[in-house]
């Protein structure tokens, strides 16, 4: 069974510096695809990154990257020069490719920047 | 652009009121899904369909019913209404298997007195 583990519940960081999410992941498949996703105070969910199995590159994006590490089962999200635009709370979430597209999402970290 | 509707926004039910939550995508996605958001929690998965006529449960399925006509829609109904299904309920459609993003509803809030 998937399952995805966000231990950090609330993070608070003043603007400007760098703060890191942290995801922990558990499947047996193989095959399989990491996603974050934002959700700001006005309640939608972003897509923010999908990142296949097979694909251990890290991936930068402006201020936004992306350190996954199959090893230890890890798809952290990095934050740099936070500002308080910034503040909502991430998702990330897993498919097995058994699993039918069905997303698994983790209880979420709730990032606060503060001016 | 559309994208994925989901209607009422709000809704307030009396304990063992029924009602249907609207969901429609006009981008042809095949799959759809619904999840649930309780207060400070993560999604859960409560039914999902691979295409029209095809549904099958999620994580949470108790006390919803859903339906897929057509490819366009995918209703959740809820019977007996308990104030355990009080909570945040986001449709969400899909391209097809890993193509990328889900795109997710603005999200109907329901209580349930």
């Amino acid at each position: 069974a998937q399952k995805v583990t966000q231990a950090q519940t609330e993070i608070s960081v003043v603007e400007k510096e760098d703060v890191t999410l942290d995801c922990v992941y558990e499947t047996r498949d193989t095959t399989y695809y990491l996603f974050w996703y934002k959700q700001p105070p006005s309640g939608e969910l972003v897509f923010l990154i999908r990142r296949n199995s097979f694909d251990e590159q890290n991936e930068i994006s402006g201020r936004y990257s992306w350190n996954f590490q199959k090893s230890t089962s890890s798809f952290n999200f990095t934050i740099t020069a936070s500002q308080v635009v910034d503040s909502a709370v991430y998702f990330c979430a897993l498919s097995e490719e058994t699993s039918g597209s069905r997303l698994t999402f983790g209880e979420g970290t709730q990032l606060t920047v503060n001016p | 652009n559309a994208g994925v509707t989901q209607t009422p926004k709000f809704r307030i039910l009396k304990i063992g009121q029924s009602m249907t939550l609207q969901c429609a995508q006009d981008m042809n996605h095949n799959y759809m899904y619904w999840y649930r958001q309780d207060p400070g929690m993560g999604l859960k998965l409560i039914y999902y369909s691979v295409g029209a006529g095809i549904t099958d449960k999620g994580e949470v399925p108790n006390g919803y019913n859903v339906s897929r006509s057509t490819t366009e829609d995918f209703p959740l109904r809820l019977e007996l209404a308990a104030p355990s299904q009080t909570s945040v309920y986001f449709c969400a459609s899909l391209a097809g298997e890993y193509t990328g993003e889900l795109f997710f509803g603005e999200g109907s809030r329901l209580t349930v007195l």
